[in-house]
């Protein structure tokens, strides 16, 4: 089983609908992070949190929100999704312990088109 | 604002030869480090390198870092098939614990 799961695969929603993106880790890690990926422009950060109690905001947080349920669970949402959030979005851990730019472990990402 | 710039966008080699691969970065840093993604899947962690090393080895991957020229290349010996792939730098030296992603280079091995 994959250590960091990010459910849905594919998503396909309409322009103003509600989606959200859950992502769940058995890495044991307090740091968990959500990014877009879009053609051309490599990851962008959109929110972090290094405990269940902390969040903070990335490069692209506009138009994005995020809840920290528990230790393994970093869930993403889009309130009213747009055209443009278009994009593959990947959920990661990392551990404190290496350090606070230490490797990152991905899920397989989410496919999310908005039409 | 994109930190670490790969260079080239894309490279297409025989099977059996070498690859390699550059990413310049602005400002200073702690680390940097290379990813690799297999089309459309998770990008999966290579090797990462400190500031005060010049050279790291891992299995067929060898990255060096010059913080002088704010540059660091991966290469990758003896290609095959299956290193297809996606290959991304990612630095640190912003501040505020994010790691900020280059473009990365597409690779292709032709058989």
């Amino acid at each position: 089983d994959a250590d960091v799961t990010q459910t849905p695969r594919n998503r396909i929603t309409k322009t103003g609908k509600r989606i959200m993106l859950e992502c769940s880790q058995t890495k044991g890690h307090d740091r968990m992070y959500w990014y877009r990926q879009d053609p051309g422009l490599g990851l962008r950060l959109i929110y972090y949190s290094f405990d269940v109690k902390d969040i903070n905001k990335g490069e692209i947080s506009d138009g994005y929100s995020v809840s920290r349920q528990a230790q393994a669970k970093f869930s993403l949402s889009l309130e009213s999704a747009i055209p443009n959030q278009t994009a593959l979005y990947f959920c990661a851990t990392s551990d404190p312990d290496r350090g606070p730019y230490g490797e990152l472990f991905f899920g397989e990402g989410s496919r999310l088109t908005v039409l | 604002s994109q930190q670490g710039e790969e260079d080239p966008q894309a490279l297409s080699i025989q099977e059996g030869e070498n690859a390699t691969m550059n990413c310049s970065y602005k400002t200073s840093i702690n680390n940097l480090q290379w990813y690799r993604q297999n089309s459309g899947r998770g990008l999966v962690h290579l090797i990462l390198i400190r500031s005060n090393e010049r050279e790291k080895h891992s299995g067929r991957l060898r990255v060096t870092l010059d913080t002088s020229k704010k540059s660091s290349s991966l290469l990758i010996t003896a290609s095959r098939a299956a290193d297809t792939a996606s290959y991304f730098c990612a630095t640190d030296g912003n501040g505020n614990y994010q790691l900020i992603w280059g473009a990365g280079t597409k690779l292709i091995i032709k058989p």
